[in-house]
Formats: structure tokens, sequence, C-alpha cells
């Protein structure tokens, strides 16, 4: 079974600033896919971005990044020019490519991110 | 606009009673999920239905019940609740397509007293 790690439970970042979040798995498959989830104090989860394993360029939208090392079995993900409204709890997600019809996801602990002024 | 829709939003049980958990989607998505939330330990897949007629145990299903009522609803049953159940239950659901992003309802916090 996929293991997902996340080893950082609180970060800080200040507003204006960049962190980075991060993430390791274990697994044996060669195609899957990898998502970050942010959860806000209202409670939903929301997609912030995904990365097809099979893609050797890293994924972006907006201000933020990934970092995927396939190899390293690392998925880290980059805040830039971080904002107030960034504080949350962010899920890192594993989903294999052969779970058929179902995306069945296996997602970390989590990583509080409180941002400062 | 709703996407997937959790009743009731919260709710307090005593051992022992029994209660159901509704969510219903408008995405015409084909398969949906109940995972759980338990502080430190992230999300935990309980049940799923790949499509509409089938169910399938996730990771953590004991004292769970589930029935998928048609496409758009699937709804997750304590028979009998204890004290280990009181967490945070998110409903979502998926399309095959892309990457299987799934797309999550608001959550239902329970407490089991």
């Amino acid at each position: 079974a996929q293991t997902v790690t996340q080893s950082q439970p609180e970060m800080s970042v200040q507003e204006a600033e960049t962190v980075t979040l991060s993430c390791t798995y274990d697994t044996s498959e060669s195609d899957y896919y990898l998502f970050w989830y942010k959860q806000p104090p209202s409670r939903q989860m929301i997609l912030v971005i995904r990365q097809e394993a099979y893609k050797q360029q890293n994924a972006t939208e907006n201000r933020f990044s990934v970092n995927f090392q396939k190899a390293a079995k690392s998925f880290s993900l980059k805040i830039s020019d971080s904002q107030l409204g960034d504080a949350a709890m962010y899920f890192c997600a594993y989903r294999s490519y052969y779970t058929g019809t179902a995306s069945k996801l296996t997602f970390g602990t989590g990583t509080r991110l409180q941002v400062t002024l | 606009n709703a996407g997937v829709t959790q009743t009731p939003k919260f709710q307090v049980l005593k051992t022992g009673q029994s209660m159901t958990l509704q969510c219903a989607q408008d995405m015409n998505h084909n398969s949906m999920y109940w995972y759980r939330q338990d502080p430190g330990m992230g999300l935990r897949l309980i049940y799923y239905s790949a499509s509409e007629g089938t169910t399938d145990k996730g990771e953590v299903p004991n004292g769970y019940n589930v029935s998928r009522l048609n496409k758009r609803e699937f709804s997750l049953r304590l028979e009998s609740a204890a004290p280990s159940q009181t967490s945070v239950y998110f409903c979502a659901s998926s399309v095959i397509e892309r990457s299987g992003e799934l797309f999550f309802g608001e959550g239902s916090r329970l407490t089991v007293l």
C-alpha cells in the first residue's frame, strides 16, 4: 500500500515571503498522480495543484508550484508571495493510476500553515 | 453551483444511537466517496462507490455501512455509534477522466458521547 508522509506538522511564513511544504511518498508504481489540497478554517477541501507522474515538467498554478522529484519520491509545494488567505491546512495526496474508475486518494497527515504580518 | 452537498453539518449522538449522513452531488460524477478526518491522521477512506450500483470498503470501514441510492446520492450509516467514531466526515465525488480529482462537500462534524 502507498503511504504519504508530511513531516512538518506546522509552518509559518511572513506575508509576501515564500514557503515550501514537504511531502514524500512510498510506492512501487511508475504511473500515478499527486495532489495538494488546501483546507481553510471553513473546512472546505480545495484542490491547489496536481501533478501527473509521467510529466517531467513541474506543475504551476499562479503563486503555487511544485518540485516533483520522482526518483526521490518527493513532491513539495512552494507558495510564493504568501497572502493571509493562504493560511490553512495543506494535505498532500497520492492516487494510483491503476485503481480503475475510482479515484481513491491516500492523504498525508497535513501541514498547518500560518501566515503572519 | 451546489457541487457536493452533505447533511447534517453537525450532529451529536449518544453511544449506541444510529444515524445516516446524506450526500448528493449535481456534477454527474460516476464515483463517490466517504472519508473521515481525525487530528494528526489526515483523511482516511471509509467506503467508496466507483459507479452506481457498486460499493467497496476503504481503509477504515468497520462500524459503517453505505448505500449508493442513485447516481447522485451516497449515504453513510452508523448503526451503533461509538465514541471512536467522533470525527469530521467528508463526502466527495470524482470523474473518471483526467487525474480523478476529488470534489469535496463541506464536511459533517459528528460527536459521539
